[in-house]
């Protein structure tokens, strides 16, 4: 397959701790995006990261990119019940491959 | 600001049956995407148009055809719907990017039930 690969494929964690999710991918990209899906809702871009890129942020959210793992991950911390959602990796080489992606859930 | 907007949310067909998922965006994107989600699985790309008169096929374009009225619009039509089309679909826009997709504005979906 050349869909990207999320794990795990769930995480249940307790507000306030950090999350991180994983991506792998199999080919070349130039960029790799993260995004945010709530239920019942459309998916909300987050982050995008270059393939020359390592690490980005944006608020709570922290990516990094290891182009020679082919892997990325998303860690987001100090979880709030607001960040429950599903996110998925979608890396970009002319097209979007998705990723199955993680079903995050935040414990009050 | 709308963003993306999908019509109509929901729709339960009959097998055979035909019905259009209508897409519009506001942002004044040059390409727009559509795109079937299934239960444990990523995206799967039905049908993007690059630019206003321009259509290409996906990763799972049969059984749809699609239109780009304008560079607002573009739906997505079955002809002839099979209960394997059940699926929550997603309409996407985003500025062009040659090699290197810009993120996508998704609209909201339409959640599809073909019986």
């Amino acid at each position: 397959s050349q869909q990207g690969e999320e794990d795990p494929q769930a995480l249940s964690i307790q507000e306030g701790e950090n999350a991180t999710m994983n991506c792998s991918y199999k080919t070349s990209i130039n960029n790799l995006q993260w995004y945010r899906q709530n239920s019942g809702r459309g998916l909300v871009h987050l982050i995008l990261i270059r393939s020359n890129e390592r690490e980005k942020h944006s608020g709570r959210l922290r990516v990094t990119l290891d182009t020679s793992k082919k892997s990325s991950s998303l860690l987001i911390t100090a979880s709030r019940a607001a960040d429950t959602a599903s996110y998925f990796c979608a890396r970009s080489n002319y097209q979007l491959i998705w990723g199955a992606g993680t079903k995050l859930i935040i414990k009050p | 600001n709308a963003g993306v907007t999908q019509t109509p949310k929901f729709q339960v067909l009959k097998t055979g049956q035909s019905m259009t998922l209508q897409c519009a965006q506001d942002m004044n994107h040059n390409s727009m995407y559509w795109y079937r989600q299934d239960p444990g699985m990523g995206l799967r790309l039905i049908y993007y148009s690059a630019s206003e008169g321009t259509t290409d096929k996906g990763e799972v374009p049969n059984g749809y055809n699609v239109s780009r009225l304008n560079k607002r619009e573009f739906s997505l039509r079955l002809e002839s719907a099979a209960p394997s089309q059940t699926s929550v679909y997603f309409c996407a826009s985003s500025e062009p990017g040659t090699g290197n997709i810009s993120p996508l504005h998704f609209g909201n979906g339409t959640r599809l039930t073909v019986t």
